[in-house]
């Protein structure tokens, strides 16, 4: 199994640009989010989702967006992409019932920058 | 104030030495998760635990759900545990996890 995996690894966007995140997992999990880890501060939850076609907010979710088509892929969509948005972008997911009952299992993570 | 406290920031040991790192949370959990976060970047999980205590080779996670605190300890600790740890609570009734900011350990040589 492949696990978690997130492309691109690096990431250079102008502001006003947008792109997306991709994420995809192997293992079948329900339970699928994002995360950003920015210099000083733990890490933050963008959105998340708890199984194919249901997704909702986390902690910082403006200037994002997300769907979940298929339980195995989760993208991360920057609309028009600001400074403030860079940061290393992290996807993770676990089984059913989330981290509430089952380890999270992480992706490698994205860089990305802003200019 | 963030509601997972982790301490020490930092913490530098030589090898050899007992590691303990602190974790409080000020919030009904479901869960507290301790994460490893490499130079590299990649994040893996260690524990996850609701109760009591667990043990996986050198590494030994504890939690007392009444004073909201749980420890990370690494016995007989070695260059290759140099990281950064991560403390995450899952509050009561959601799935969403709330991180601390970590706690880089460096162990020398």
């Amino acid at each position: 199994n492949a696990g978690v995996t997130q492309t691109p690894k690096f990431q250079v966007l102008k502001t006003g640009q947008s792109m997306t995140l991709q994420c995809a997992q192997d293992m079948n999990h329900e339970y699928m989010s994002w995360y950003r880890q920015d210099p000083g501060m733990g890490l933050r939850l963008i959105h998340y989702s708890v199984g194919a076609g249901i997704t909702d907010q986390g902690e910082v979710p403006n200037g994002y967006n997300v769907s979940r088509s298929t339980t195995e892929d989760f993208p991360l969509r920057l609309l028009s992409a600001a400074p403030s948005q860079t940061s290393v972008y992290f996807c993770a997911s676990s089984p059913r019932g989330g981290s509430s009952y089952n380890e999270q299992f992480f992706g490698p993570g994205t860089r990305l920058t802003v200019l | 104030k963030n509601e997972v406290e982790q301490s020490p920031q930092n913490l530098t040991a030589q090898e050899g030495e007992f590691i303990t790192i602190n974790c409080s949370y000020s919030v009904g959990i479901s869960a507290l998760h301790w994460l490893q976060q490499h130079p590299g970047g990649g994040i893996v999980s260690l524990f996850m635990l609701s109760s009591g205590k667990k043990k996986h080779g050198r590494l030994i996670a504890t939690i007392n759900i009444q004073e909201k605190h749980s420890s990370l300890h690494i016995t007989a600790s070695h260059p290759r545990d140099s990281a950064v740890y991560i403390c995450a609570a899952t509050q009561g009734g959601s799935e969403k996890l709330v991180f601390g900011k970590g706690t880089k350990l460096t162990v020398n040589p």
